[in-house]
């Protein structure tokens, strides 16, 4: 079983949509990263959070540590939020990383 | 400003061959950290270096694959004998300080061993 679990592994959106992605862990951390990487590789970090909820524009990341669950939530998707979203987890080992959500929100 | 850069961008060598992939970090960061992310998966975990020194090298596969950073800024990868199982995107990040300092990435070296 992997330490990170996303969910779903694929996404269609219509544009306009809510769209929320899940993540479990089942180790220890200190902190949550939320990750977006679009094709060709580069990858880009969102959120990093150990606590609460936090939250960028149209992206919302909440964590609940008694759990061991995170979400990140999009809110009235475009085609530009299209990419894979990592979620990866770092605790007293480097980062540990889900296999990722591919996002695909079309107009 | 100026983010973490990796050269070359795409290598493809041959079976048996030498490679060396290059990750110039942000000025300043101390972290350094290799990662390798194989077709439809996420990223994995392969060495990091805290200064000039390795502080953590558990996830390299295999003797053939060895990093350095002599200077405690730029990092090599070097990998031996490649074969085609090493075929990935090599991902490079770096950080002010390890633990859970925010980690920012290179767009990675993408590497194809025939």
């Amino acid at each position: 079983k992997n330490e990170v679990e996303q969910s779903p592994q694929n996404l269609t959106a219509q544009e306009g949509e809510f769209i929320t992605i899940n993540c479990s862990y089942s180790v220890g951390i200190s902190a949550l990263h939320w990750l977006q990487q679009h094709p060709g590789g580069g990858i880009v970090s969102l959120f990093m959070l150990s606590s609460g909820k936090k939250k960028h524009g149209r992206l919302i990341a909440t964590i609940n540590i008694q759990e061991k669950h995170s979400s990140l939530h999009i809110t009235a998707s475009h085609p530009r939020d299209s990419a894979v979203y990592i979620c990866a987890v770092s605790g007293n080992t480097p980062l540990v990383f889900g296999k990722g959500t591919r996002l695909s929100v079309i107009a | 400003g100026a983010g973490v850069s990796q050269t070359p961008s795409n290598k493809v060598t041959e079976k048996g061959k030498y490679v060396e992939l290059r990750c110039d970090p942000i000025s300043g960061h101390t972290a350094l950290y290799w990662y390798r992310q194989s077709l439809g998966q996420g990223p994995e975990f392969l060495i990091y270096f805290q200064g000039t020194g390795a502080a953590d090298d558990s996830g390299l596969p295999n003797d053939r694959f060895f990093a350095v950073r002599p200077e405690g800024s730029v990092s090599t990868l070097k990998i031996q004998r490649t074969e085609r199982g090493d075929s990935a995107v090599y991902l490079c990040a770096s950080s002010l300080a390890t633990g859970t300092g925010e980690q920012f990435f290179g767009p990675g070296t993408r590497l194809t061993v025939l």
